[in-house]
């Protein structure tokens, strides 16, 4: 049992690129979670998704574009990364109500 | 939307002594506050959590209280170890939207041996 995987762990982009960051979980969750953690600032939510096929704009979404096209999986796509994207991501999930948060391992992104 | 404040941003404590972290959210529907601890470098973990139909809760060490009259809740650690020190956070979630949940900005324990 995995629990919430993410890749890459690692990334450097230079402004103005693209990329996309991979969330899977095998626990059957319905709901799932993009969130980027900054120095002082603690967990801001990007996008979230409550079920296969829907997708809902979180705290911070500008910049971002997400998918669930499966419900074991929820992809983070940056179309034209920009600087101030520099952060850690964290993908997380949880089951349908107010349960608990599994975060996957988090990935650094560095954006030149 | 929900918003969370979180007191002290840094907390040192001898080991042996106390500590207790205070949070406070905006929106009265909030009704599931969790606490998360993150060691460095690693993803963040629940810890201790509570429900708007509780006062409070223990685990051992780690006890959780909450004022829904005044929207706080606060995070007590008893007899600190040096394995305590991490970064903590607090959230507040409303169960019937979507099942988000916003964070506190968070407070590193530091125990000194």
């Amino acid at each position: 049992n995995a629990g919430v995987t993410q890749t890459p762990k690692f990334r450097v982009l230079k402004t103005g690129q693209s990329m996309t960051l991979l969330c899977a979980q095998d626990m059957n969750h319905e709901y799932m979670y993009w969130y980027r953690q900054d120095p002082g600032m603690g967990l801001r939510l990007i996008h979230y998704s409550v079920g296969e096929g829907t997708t809902a704009k979180g705290e911070v979404p500008d910049g971002y574009n997400v998918s669930r096209l499966k419900k074991q999986n929820f992809l983070l796509g940056l179309e034209s990364a920009a600087p101030s994207q520099t952060s850690v991501y964290f993908c997380a999930s949880s089951s349908a109500g107010a349960g608990k948060l599994f975060f996957g391992s988090g990935t650094q992104l560095s954006v030149l | 939307g929900e918003n969370v404040e979180q007191h002290p941003s840094t907390l040192s404590v001898q080991e042996g002594d106390s500590a207790v972290i205070k949070c406070t959210y905006s929106d009265s529907a909030s009704n599931y506050f969790p606490w998360y601890k993150q060691e460095l470098g690693k993803r963040p973990q629940l810890i201790i959590d509570i429900r708007s139909n509780v006062g409070e809760k223990k685990d051992q060490r780690i006890a959780v209280t909450l004022n829904k009259t005044a929207k706080h809740f606060s995070l007590h650690i008893t007899e600190t170890q040096p394995e305590d020190s991490a970064v903590y956070f607090c959230a507040a979630s409303i169960s019937n939207t979507g099942n988000q949940f916003y964070f506190g900005t968070g407070t590193s324990l530091t125990v000194i041996p």
